[in-house]
């Protein structure tokens, strides 16, 4: 299985920061490798797939980046509803696997 | 708009047979899609169990391979879990999702069901 390890496994910041969450896989993913937020007690929801095409919907301050083994969600300019956590998954191989999650707190 | 909805007891006994129903609605689940069962124990993160085809074709995680049946009902628009022997580390929410799928751009899951907390206790 690829192993998805994200980085920092939480974090505070404040409304109005930037924000930068890591993800790294286990071995080369191409660029298939998305982005989903979930709050407490709902489900997830896909904000960036392939690395780096936002989701329909999605506000421009989520941008994501990244290929082969390195990617990275920004949120440009935190805002009070974008506190979350946050998974990385892999769409490059079966079984799926998702990172262990990043969950973002307020300052 | 796509939606769906899981469906089953909350509560299992060690042993027993944890089985959930998926309800889609807004859409058919005859598309070129792949319908998916993913997991979540307390406080932790996401799994994926398995996905089923329209045509029944499955493809399951290794993991639980030896223990888990997807089926699906295109007459009812749903589709269904099946995880035996279960024990206490079976226990968390259970998602259905929709697997999309976009050649150069690789598959992902949307839309989620809202989710189904299962517990497995004597």
């Amino acid at each position: 299985d690829i192993q998805m390890t994200q980085s920092p496994s939480s974090l505070s910041a404040s409304v109005g920061d930037r924000v930068t969450i890591t993800c790294r896989s286990s071995q080369t993913i191409s660029i298939y490798l998305n982005w989903y937020q979930q709050k407490p007690g709902k489900a997830p929801k896909v904000l960036v797939k392939a690395a780096s095409s936002l989701q329909s919907g999605v506000p421009s301050r989520f941008s994501g980046s990244g290929s082969g083994t390195d990617f990275n969600l920004t949120i440009s300019s935190l805002q009070h509803e974008d506190f979350a956590t946050y998974y990385c998954q892999q769409g490059y191989d079966m079984p799926q696997t998702f990172g262990q999650g990043t969950k973002v707190e307020i300052k | 708009q796509m939606q769906l909805q899981e469906s089953g007891p909350g509560l299992v006994k060690p042993s027993g047979t944890l089985s959930l129903t998926c309800a889609v609605s807004g859409g058919s689940i005859s598309t070129s899609d792949w319908w998916s069962w993913v997991r979540q124990p307390p406080g932790k993160g996401l799994e994926w169990i398995g996905q089923i085809y329209h045509s029944g074709y499955t493809n399951l995680n290794p993991s639980l391979e030896n223990r888990v049946t997807i089926s699906v009902d295109k007459s009812k628009n749903q589709f269904s879990l099946k995880l035996n022997s279960v024990t206490a580390a079976d226990t968390g929410v259970y998602y259905c999702a929709r697997r999309e799928y976009q050649v150069h751009m690789g598959e992902w899951f949307d839309p989620w069901g809202q989710g189904t907390l299962v517990i497995v206790s004597s």
